[in-house]
């Protein structure tokens, strides 16, 4: 299985400032023939299911705002709030699709400062 | 649009099986490239993949859970049903179904981000 680890698990960030989440996967989620990173972050507010932000690592889903961004390659990717609203106030997923069994990161926890 | 809502028992006592039922609208699951797939969250923690369907009915599964779960589809009345034996406690959560395509990789993935979920339903283990 690849195992998919988050850190930090929680971080408060004050209003307008950068929260950047990191993302590490135990093999490569990097597809050599596309030269694709088959990862995902998804954004799970209190009591709702999680929602696509961001998928191919850094490719925005259609609605998502652009303070969101998703960057890294290989093992290694980054969530972005470029300017943390407090409408971001969630719980943030990283997955991989390379491969199945799909997997999910343990998550980490934004709030305001 | 595309929804998906699942439905079963809100409580199950240790041992018995679980049937929970995904029934959705907006798409079709015999359209090529088409998935639904089953997610689960214990109270407070993380994201657990359980199993998925395809159109074609190739099924794959959590291998940790392997043993446990069954994935069926009915085409006809557009639902997935997942079924797990053995129900424990340390299985209490929300199960979640949600849908995936490969159309939304330009065909260039096994396995599509799930990018529609349903609103999920507790399930809780007690005796």
């Amino acid at each position: 299985d690849i195992v998919m680890t988050q850190s930090p698990d929680s971080l408060a960030v004050s209003l307008g400032e950068r929260a950047t989440i990191n993302c590490k996967s135990s093999q490569s989620v990097l597809y050599s023939s596309n030269n694709k990173n088959y990862l995902t972050w998804y954004q799970q507010k209190p009591g709702q299911p999680p929602k696509l932000l961001i998928y191919w690592a850094s490719t925005r889903e259609s609605g998502v705002p652009d303070r969101f961004s998703g960057s890294g390659s290989g093992t290694d990717f980054t969530l972005t709030i470029s300017s943390l609203q407090a409408e971001d106030v969630a719980v943030y997923y990283c997955q991989q699709y390379y491969t199945t069994p799909l997997t999910f990161g343990g998550g980490t926890k934004v709030e305001i400062k | 649009q595309i929804t998906l809502k699942e439905s079963g028992p809100t409580l199950v006592k240790p041992t018995q099986t679980l049937t929970l039922t995904c029934t959705f609208s907006g798409f079709s699951l015999s359209t090529s490239g088409v998935g639904v797939g089953w997610i689960r969250q214990p109270p407070g923690k993380a994201l657990e993949w359980l199993a998925l369907i395809y159109w074609d009915d190739d099924k794959r599964y959590s291998p940790s859970l392997k043993s446990r779960l069954t994935i069926t589809k009915d085409t006809s009345k557009n639902q997935v049903v997942l079924t797990m034996t053995n129900m424990d406690p340390v299985d209490t959560g929300t199960y979640y179904c949600a849908h995936s395509a490969s159309a939304f990789c330009g065909g260039d993935c096994s396995y599509p981000p799930l990018d529609y979920w349903g609103q999920g339903t507790l399930v809780t283990v007690s005796s």
